[in-house]
């Protein structure tokens, strides 16, 4: 596509509930980045991809949070027994290549958690 | 480790007129990248301008040009001839030259009055 797709832009959801989100970047973008934005904040680094591999994931605040990219395109983060303090808005992007290269953000998707 | 200081939390400029955003980072690295995000109300994340630290000259982007003291580590982002359109949550971020983990300030947000 013509840029990084986000999908769903809002998700509300009951705690306790598990959540998936979907990051669909740009077309031939090796890397791929998982960013989440508290109200107020600037986006903090989640995880990062290279093609299929899951090269880092040191910003996962815990283990109910997951990311997988299996075909090293579209990626899912997961978070299961979502909490309140797990809404944020979770942004995606990606690039051509890894390192110091310009990333394309996507939309974001904006989780609330109730 | 690296952190991205963002002083004003908010301000406001009368269209056509100039402002500056100001910004702080630490960093014990000699080379780096340093950028100016735009977040507007359509919760897009535009890449403004960018600037690599081993050049001396002042990135410019149309009416956008950085300020860029290395030694005082600051890079101020300047807006000139400000527009409607530029009213949006402004962010600074880092990036290492061998690292892939951008770092934001906590941002600025703009309003320019008619």
């Amino acid at each position: 596509g013509a840029g990084v797709s986000q999908s769903p832009r809002y998700k509300v959801t009951k705690r306790g509930q598990d959540v998936a989100l979907r990051c669909d970047p740009i077309s031939g973008h090796v890397s791929l980045y998982w960013y989440r934005q508290a109200l107020g904040q600037g986006p903090e680094f989640l995880t990062y991809f290279n093609y299929e591999a899951q090269q880092d994931k040191s910003g996962l605040p815990n283990d109910r949070f997951s990311a997988e990219r299996p075909e090293g395109s579209i990626s899912t983060l997961t978070i299961q027994r979502t909490e309140q303090r797990d809404s944020a808005m979770y942004r995606c992007a990606s690039s051509l290549r890894t390192l110091n290269e310009k990333l394309f953000f996507g939309s974001g998707t904006q989780l609330s958690v109730l | 480790a690296q952190t991205v200081t963002q002083s004003q939390p908010e301000m406001s400029v009368q269209e056509a007129e100039t402002v500056t955003l100001s910004c702080t980072y630490d960093t014990s690295e000699s080379n780096y990248y340093l950028f100016w995000y735009k977040q507007p109300p359509s919760r897009q994340m535009i890449l403004v301008i960018r600037q690599e630290a081993y050049k001396q000259q002042n990135a410019t982007e149309n009416r956008f040009s950085v300020n860029f003291q290395k030694a005082a580590k600051s890079f101020s982002l300047k807006i000139s001839d400000s527009q409607l359109g530029d009213t949006a949550m402004y962010f600074c971020a880092f990036l290492g030259d061998s690292s892939y983990k951008l770092i934001f300030g906590s941002g600025t947000r703009l309003l320019v009055r008619p």
